[in-house]
């Protein structure tokens, strides 16, 4: 399968843990972005990389949320001190430049 | 600021036809998309549109008017299956994509 993944699909977590999630963007995407999306809304931008370089952050990303994507290919998305308001599914995509972009099944969390 | 609008939800009988409208706001255009999503599942892309007029693809269709900052994506012929959200999404001037809430489309037999 050559889309983009996603580890872990599922998370539940205790309220003030820190999660990692993992992206595995499409192999020749430069641009990786982080999204996140509530029941009933469309996605909400987080971030977004080029190759290894973190072009954007949303103003709306508060300081517990980070992102690296070291070598310009796989990405992950910390959230430390996780609190109930951050459960959400957690999409990644990529894309080639400026084309479509491409998501991953996603990450849902749950923070209990 | 930057708003994307479309209806909450639609309903449409099985092998009938449908329009989705998308209306939007933002700072600078560089194209439009169409993405369908499946409850529990990711987008998935249906359609792009970056000059005025119409893209047929199969059984759906999309249309754009920036001069009214309007776009509709039209389903003919429709089956169980494209029982969807419908989303809406704008690339600005800083080429990042504004979406839209979802229209969430019911088909009944």
């Amino acid at each position: 399968d050559t889309g983009v993944s996603q580890d872990p699909r599922h998370k539940i977590t205790k309220r003030g843990q820190n999660v990692t999630f993992r992206c595995d963007p499409i192999s020749e995407h430069n641009r990786l972005y982080w999204y996140r999306q509530t029941l009933g809304q469309g996605p909400e931008f987080l971030t977004y990389f080029q190759n290894e370089a973190q072009l954007e952050k949303s103003r709306l990303l508060s300081d517990r949320f980070s992102a690296e994507r070291p070598k310009g290919s796989f990405s992950t998305l910390e959230i430390q001190r996780t609190e109930q308001g951050d459960s959400a599914m957690y999409l990644c995509a990529s894309s080639l430049a400026d084309t479509e972009a491409f998501f991953g099944q996603g990450t849902r969390l749950t923070v209990v | 600021g930057q708003n994307i609008d479309q209806p909450t939800e639609m309903t449409a009988t099985e092998g009938a036809i449908v329009q989705i409208n998308c209306t939007y706001q933002t700072s600078g255009f560089n194209g439009l998309f169409w993405y369908q999503q499946h409850a529990g599942e990711a987008p998935t892309f249906l359609s792009y549109n970056v000059l005025d007029g119409l893209e047929e693809k199969g059984r759906f269709s999309s249309f754009l008017s920036r001069s009214k900052g309007y776009s509709y994506l039209l389903l003919k012929e429709l089956q169980m299956k494209d029982s969807a959200s419908y989303l809406c999404a704008v690339k600005d001037s800083n080429y990042q994509l504004i979406w839209g809430a979802g229209t969430k489309l019911i088909i009944k037999p």
